[in-house]
Parts: C-alpha cells; structure tokens; sequence
C-alpha cells in the first residue's frame, strides 16, 4: 500500500536561511510524488512534481526536490527562505489511476 | 484556463442536517476527487469520480455521499451531520490522461454547532 511519511510536524527557520523539509515514501511501483503548499485557510498549491527523468526536480518560488529512489525520499529544498513562505508543506504520492495519499504535513516557521 | 472552484466557501449547519457542497473542475478535467482535511486526522481522501462513476473510495461512512455530472462538475453530500464532521473539504481535479497532478480548489468550510 502506498503511504507517505513527513517525519517533521514543525520547522522553524530564519529568513535567509536554507531550508530541506523530508519527505520518505513507500509505493510498489515507481512513484509520481508532489509537494504542495497550504496557506491558512486555502487549498493546496503545487510546488513541483516528478513521476520521470531527472532526479532533481525545479518548481515554483524557488524550490527544487530530489528523488532518492535508494532512499525512498522526495525531500524539499530551499536555497533561501523568505517570510511569505510560512505554511504548510505536504509531500504526496500517487499514480494516474490511484487516489493520492498525502502525508501529515510540515508546519514552516519563518523567523524575521 | 480557470481554476478549481467551490461553493460555498463557508457553511454553517447544525447536528443532524444535510449538506451539499459542490466542485467545479477545470476545463478539460474528468476526474474529480475530494478530501476531507481535519487538524486532527490531516488530509484524508473521501471519493474520486470519473466519467459520473464513483472509481475509488476511502474509508467514510455512508453518510459521505457524491455524484459527478455529465459536464465532470461534482457534488458532495453528507448526511446527518456530526460535529465531527467539521473540517475543510477540499475538491481536487485532474485530466487522467497525464501523470495524475491533482489541482486544488479553495476549500469549503464546514462548521456544525
């Protein structure tokens, strides 16, 4: 079965600074995986996706993620952290014919 | 190309009524999936419909409900309503054809006193 495990429930982190939020997945077959981004209040919003190719995936607002399939990872990255982006983080996996499974999310922090 | 919308975008109700809460997809979208967000239990998938059949559904009672219309607009009912059941139910669509990214709308906020 797939599932999705964000080991971080809340980071907090200065502005600035750099930023890797952890996402390990376990899936039968070779993933598609999604970050999204959830301000209070609002859905989700796709930050990047991978199902094929290059490993190491750009995105929106400055992020990039890389696929570790040795490690079964998918985790987060971001060179320098600004205020705006605090909220929630969550990491999924999912297939064209699947229902997607998300994991419980990471709550960002960002220190001025 | 427009987005995913929902409506309404906050509802009140009280234990034991029913409500309908209604997913316009993008165009072009014929899977229509919704989810159920909660700060206790996170995001916890509901149902998905495809071409107005139900193709994958989640561990809810039966008191989830939902149709998807000829046009791929969808619709979900929950029936004798539950405190519990407060929570931010979101609408997500996708082409199928593709990988499968999901695009989600705003949400509906539910609040039963």
């Amino acid at each position: 079965a797939q599932s999705v495990t964000q080991p971080d429930i809340h980071i907090t982190v200065s502005e600035g600074a750099s930023l890797e939020l952890r996402c390990n997945y376990s899936y039968g077959a070779t993933p598609y995986l999604f970050w999204y981004v959830q301000s209070p209040g609002q859905g989700l919003q796709l930050l990047l996706k991978y199902f094929s190719g290059d490993t190491l995936v750009q995105g929106i607002k400055g992020f990039e993620a890389e696929f570790k399939r040795s490690q079964s990872s998918f985790n987060l990255r971001k060179p320098s952290v600004h205020w705006s982006d605090a909220a929630e983080y969550f990491c999924a996996v999912g297939a064209r014919d699947n229902d997607m499974r998300f994991g419980a999310g990471t709550r960002l922090t960002v220190k001025p | 190309k427009a987005g995913v919308t929902q409506t309404p975008r906050y509802l009140i109700k009280t234990r034991g009524q029913q409500v309908t809460l209604s997913c316009s997809p993008i165009s072009g979208h014929r899977s229509v999936s919704w989810y159920q967000q909660t700060p206790g239990q996170g995001l916890q998938f509901l149902f998905e419909y495809f071409s107005e059949t139900q193709r994958n559904k989640g561990n809810f009672p039966g008191r989830f409900s939902g149709r998807q219309f000829s046009n791929s607009r969808s619709e979900m009912n929950v029936s004798t309503l539950e405190l519990g059941d407060s929570a931010l139910y979101l609408c997500a669509t996708k082409t199928v054809a593709g990988e499968g990214t999901q695009y989600f709308g705003p949400g509906t906020r539910l609040l039963v006193l």
